[in-house]
Parts: structure tokens; C-alpha cells; sequence
């Protein structure tokens, strides 16, 4: 059972270059999510789905765009790539508040970012 | 405004030697407070969820505990391949018009290193 898979796993980039990330869960969760991790600070929503075809915006959306076409993925987009969007980036899922699952939310291994 | 706050930062034991976390945060209308175990290069795992004061959760060396303003992970006798990065969450209600999706908010994690 693979869970919550990302990819690619790392990734360097220039200023400008754009840049899509996957993640793709197998456990048939309806809600899915997209969160950066920085240094000195806890993980920030930047986007999330709650089922296929919906996506809405987080705490930190700006330069970021996403998109749910299938419900077991979950693509998060880079327009043009700035040094500040430099971080880890977590993809995580979680069944929908219908199931007496808990809402716990399950995490990818994270991919991580550089743009210079 | 929602918030979390984790101490120590950083926390260095000797192996053998137990010790606690803290977390404390504010939210209005708790929902539940989740603590995440996340190793170096990896996503976080899921450890205990707590939904209401008093309760108490076990796993192995760890013990989480919940009052109505922080929430403690004591750790007992730890031995080195404890050593982690352990992250709280509380999850905070949401409006209607958002989905319903589980909210949470991080705090930004307590580094525990755990020496033979």
C-alpha cells in the first residue's frame, strides 16, 4: 500500500521557469492536500480539494495554481518560480468528515524545491 | 487569531532519560489536536489524535495528553530512534461554504535528539 506518493523528489529551478508537482494517493480520500514547510515554521496550506473538480485556496495560494482532474490525484503548479517559493512541499490526504475516519491526514515524503 | 506554539524548540536527552513537550495553542471551538512524528527527509507520520480535555492516548514510549489550553507528548525512557522532529496540529471549524474540510494549523515542531 503506497499511500500518498510525490513526485519528482527534489527539483532545482531558475527564476521564471515553471514547474508542476504530483501527488497521487491511493486510499480513495476524498479531500487532498498542498502545504510548504520552511524552516522556523509550521507547515502553511497553500491549496486544497475537497473531491474531484474542486479545488480552493489555503493560507499562502499566491504563485501557485492546482488542479484535482482525477480523484486520486492532486497537481501543484508553479507559474514562474520566484526564490521565495524555495522549500519542502508536502502533499497530504484525508477521508472526507462523512467517514468516522478521524480526519487524519496522511503525508507524502515531500518534495523539495530550490529556485535560483 | 488561531494559533500554535510548541516548546521547546530543540530538546536533547540522554537515552533513558524521559522528558515532556509542550504545545499550547488557541482556537476557538477545538475540534481535535493532532502530533505528527516527521524524520529527516520524510513526511510526517501520524501519531495520536485527542479530541477533548482529559484524554490521554499511549504508543509505546509516548504518551500524549490534552488539556483545555496544551497539549503534552511525554516521552518515556526514549531510546536514540526516537530522535525526531515531533509537530502538533489543532483542527479548527470551518464554514459551511468551505467543503467542510479539516483545517489544520501547525505549530512548528519540537527537534528531539535522543544520545546513547
Amino acid at each position: 500500500n503506497a499511500g500518498v506518493t510525490q513526485t519528482p523528489k527534489f527539483r532545482v529551478l531558475k527564476t521564471g521557469q515553471s514547474m508542476t508537482l504530483l501527488c497521487a494517493q491511493d486510499m480513495n480520500h476524498e479531500y487532498m492536500y498542498w502545504y510548504r514547510q520552511d524552516p522556523g515554521m509550521g507547515l502553511r496550506l497553500i491549496h486544497y480539494s475537497v473531491g474531484e473538480g474542486t479545488t480552493a485556496k489555503g493560507e499562502v495560494p499566491d504563485g501557485y495554481n492546482v488542479s484535482r482532474l482525477k480523484k486520486q490525484n492532486f497537481l501543484l503548479g508553479l507559474e514562474s518560480a520566484a526564490p521565495s517559493q524555495t522549500s519542502v512541499y508536502f502533499c497530504a490526504s484525508s477521508h472526507s468528515r462523512r467517514v468516522t475516519a478521524k480526519n487524519i491526514q496522511y503525508f507524502g515524503a515531500g518534495t523539495r524545491l530550490s529556485v535560483l | 487569531e488561531d494559533q500554535v506554539t510548541q516548546s521547546p524548540e530543540a530538546l536533547r536527552l540522554q537515552e533513558g532519560e524521559s522528558s515532556s513537550l509542550n504545545c499550547s495553542y488557541t482556537v476557538s471551538g477545538l475540534r481535535g489536536l493532532f502530533w505528527y512524528r516527521q524524520d529527516p527527509g520524510k513526511g510526517p507520520e501520524f501519531l495520536f489524535t485527542l479530541y477533548s480535555a482529559g484524554e490521554e492516548k499511549e504508543k509505546e514510549r509516548l504518551k500524549a495528553t490534552l488539556t483545555k489550553k496544551e497539549s503534552f507528548l511525554h516521552i518515556t525512557a526514549p531510546k536514540p530512534e526516537d530522535s525526531a522532529t515531533y509537530l502538533c496540529a489543532v483542527q479548527a471549524p470551518q464554514s459551511p461554504i468551505s467543503g467542510g474540510y479539516n483545517k489544520l494549523i501547525f505549530g512548528a515542531g519540537t527537534r528531539l535528539a535522543v544520545h546513547p
